[in-house]
């Protein structure tokens, strides 16, 4: 069945670093979503990509699309301990799954 | 503007027990998700329903879990004879037709002893 997996499972950064999140799907996605979870809180809407190779930019987040589709990546510039959290990604194909998330820690 | 409403919030109840989780999703919105996360499995999406009717109930653990939705603001999660291994964190969802942006009720944090 489809499957939407994310690397890295873990990240930890130093305030300031750059951070990616990696999100690969076994099928193709008609779109692709993100979502951040703060510790202890709930998945909160961030965007949605539907075009292939589409890139959107929200301040320091960069999302980018995959050409065929079955790919994602968020990108943080210059993390912020405001950036702590998990990232999913969700896709929808023939079903909707959320993607294993990437938990974010940011150290001061 | 109210968000997705859940109820409880906490759950503590023990094996074989039934439990009923409660959602009122946003006015006007006509999709609603019930989710479970836990730290094995992630998030899982178990049914969702349009305009009341459900659509998908495939992620749906066993019979043990039932979802209704009498009407437009109103849907319950019951699972019946409770395990300690439906302990999770189960959200609730609503969506508006026209866009896939989900928004997320804080859950309800269910323990079974």
């Amino acid at each position: 069945g489809q499957q939407v997996m994310q690397i890295p499972q873990y990240q930890h950064v130093q305030e300031g670093e750059d951070f990616t999140t990696y999100c690969n799907s076994s099928t193709t996605l008609s779109n692709i979503q993100w979502y951040k979870q703060r510790p202890g809180g709930h998945p909160v809407f961030l965007i949605q990509l539907v075009k292939s190779g589409e890139v959107k930019k929200q301040k320091r987040l960069t999302f980018q699309f995959g050409e065929a589709k079955k790919n994602s990546s968020l990108h943080i510039t210059a993390t912020q301990t405001t950036d702590v959290g998990t990232y999913f990604c969700a896709g929808s194909g023939n079903q909707f799954y959320f993607g294993t998330g990437t938990s974010l820690t940011v150290i001061p | 503007d109210a968000g997705v409403i859940q109820s409880p919030r906490h759950e503590v109840t023990e094996m074989g027990q039934e439990v009923t989780l409660r959602c009122k999703p946003i006015s006007g919105h006509d999709y609603l998700f019930w989710y479970r996360q836990t730290m094995m499995r992630g998030l899982e999406l178990l049914i969702y329903f349009n305009n009341n009717v459900p659509i998908d109930d495939s992620g749906m653990p066993e019979d043990r879990f039932s979802a209704k939705m009498p009407n437009a603001s109103f849907s319950t999660l019951k699972i019946q004879p409770s395990e300690p291994r439906d302990s999770a964190v189960y959200f609730c969802a609503s969506s508006p037709t026209g866009s896939s942006a989900q928004h997320f009720g804080d859950g309800t944090r269910l323990s079974i002893l």
